[in-house]
């Protein structure tokens, strides 16, 4: 099972843009991560927010996290044909063994 | 993907055939994990392990064993492939301070005839 959904499942947007896409999880959290996938490559690391953040920035990532809501949202700003790639959320539920569960992805195409 | 080492990167294997997929780190990284990536059920972790010889599974370990003999190599063995095995293979470790995320090999496409 899957404890994250993104939403949307694909996005196209033009050079320039801003990209969002949203992850909603269904039980308590220690943290919650992004990664970004290029196609026939493996998950790379974005970043991280804990359960007590509310925002966190990166570069030209933004990223929100509602505990209340149960979820979070990737902002890419300024994106560019090199950020077309799909995004995970993965939440730690703070189980032992560090394990992470992964949503189901978003596609992101940037168009040049 | 640096750090991380699967082998082999493709692999076409027949339907009752044993298979071992290996991962190598050069992290030195406690956790190390396999999970299966298919088309509409994102990544599902397979087993996982948190140190030399123990491991555990996870939430799709049926049809699959691990062994961890040192810290830099975790196998993964599918004991009789099925077709419904017929997926991607990623490897990932964690140095286990809930903060740095995982870092990923770069997957082995199986697939099962």
């Amino acid at each position: 099972s899957q404890q994250g959904e993104e939403d949307p499942q694909a996005l196209s947007i033009q050079e320039g843009e801003n990209a969002t896409m949203n992850c909603s999880y269904k039980t308590s959290i220690n943290n919650l991560q992004w990664y970004r996938q290029n196609s026939g490559r493996g998950l790379v690391h974005l970043i991280l927010i804990r359960s007590n953040e509310r925002e966190k920035h990166s570069g030209r990532l933004r990223v929100t996290l509602d505990t209340s809501k149960k979820s979070s949202s990737l902002l890419i700003t300024a994106s560019r044909a090199a950020d077309t790639a799909s995004y995970f959320c993965a939440t730690d539920a703070g189980a032992a063994g560090n394990k992470l569960t992964f949503g189901g992805g978003t596609r992101v195409l940037v168009k040049p | 993907d640096a750090g991380i080492t699967q082998s082999p990167r493709h692999k076409v294997t027949e339907t009752g055939t044993p298979v071992t997929l290996r991962c190598h780190q050069t992290e030195n990284h406690r956790y190390m994990y396999w999970y299966r990536q298919d088309p509409g059920h994102g990544l599902r972790l397979i087993h996982y392990s948190y140190g030399v010889k123990d491991t555990d599974k996870g939430e799709v370990s049926d049809g699959y064993s691990v062994s961890r003999s040192k810290t830099e190599d975790f196998l993964l063995t599918l004991e009789s492939a099925t077709s419904s095995q017929t997926s991607v293979y990623f490897c990932a470790a964690d140095g286990g301070d809930r903060g740095g995320g995982y870092t990923f090999g770069s997957g082995t496409r199986l697939t099962v005839v």
